[in-house]
């Protein structure tokens, strides 16, 4: 069985600020696992991924996240928020051969000036 | 080309109408997806067409009828559906059924009178 835990519903940030979302997992086989992000009315774009390579997953807008398994943790950060970050973050798992997305509730990341 | 497009952005039908909504890939994916969102939540998954095949239907009303005329173009034909069917229709695609990384569209925003 797979399951997917997101820490907190609602993040708020000051523009500058560092970022994080906490994102926790659940996996019977080796999991991959996904950040993605979804602005007001749009689809669902890829953060990043990780595929048991790197640790340590560098994705787009300056986001990363770091794969850790003794902690099933996959939390995503980012050094310094923009305005334009503001946006509901989804973390996913998933295994290779499943055809299934496992989704977390999503993080609201709130941005302020 | 590395977009998921699909067609329309909205659309307001009433409960005897009889629409269909059309999703797009041209980065040769053999799987394409169906999901629906409802407002605040994680998109939860209707149809998956693995080579053109359905091999995944999530226990969906038969008022949506999905359809996959080639490896290229999904479609979602709906029919006598309810307000509660009023969400974000996502369609997501990828290279297999079972190859993680799903890439999704914008969404049709659906509005049943």
């Amino acid at each position: 069985a797979q399951s997917v835990t997101q820490l907190d519903s609602h993040v708020s940030v000051s523009e500058g600020t560092p970022v994080l979302l906490r994102c926790n997992y659940s996996s019977s086989y080796s999991p991959s696992l996904f950040w993605y992000v979804q602005h007001p009315n749009k689809g669902l774009q890829l953060l990043l991924k990780y595929t048991s390579a790197a640790t340590l997953v560098k994705g787009i807008n300056g986001f990363e996240a770091e794969f850790k398994k003794s902690e099933t943790s996959f939390h995503l950060t980012k050094p310094s928020a923009h305005m334009s970050d503001a946006a509901e973050y989804f973390c996913v798992v998933t295994s290779t051969g499943f055809q299934k997305l496992v989704f977390g509730t999503g993080t609201r990341l709130l941005v302020s000036p | 080309d590395t977009e998921v497009t699909q067609t329309p952005k909205h659309l307001v039908m009433g409960m005897t109408n009889k629409k269909s909504l059309k999703c797009e890939q041209h980065m040769g994916h053999r799987a394409m997806y169906w999901y629906k969102q409802k407002a605040k939540k994680p998109p939860e998954l209707m149809f998956v067409y693995s080579y053109e095949k359905l091999s995944i239907n999530e226990s969906v009303p038969s008022r949506f009828s999905p359809e996959c005329p080639n490896s290229s173009l999904l479609n979602l034909h709906l029919h006598a559906l309810q307000p509660e069917d009023s969400a974000l229709y996502l369609c997501a695609s990828s290279q297999e059924a079972g190859s993680n990384e799903q890439f999704f569209g914008p969404g049709t925003r659906l509005t049943v009178l």
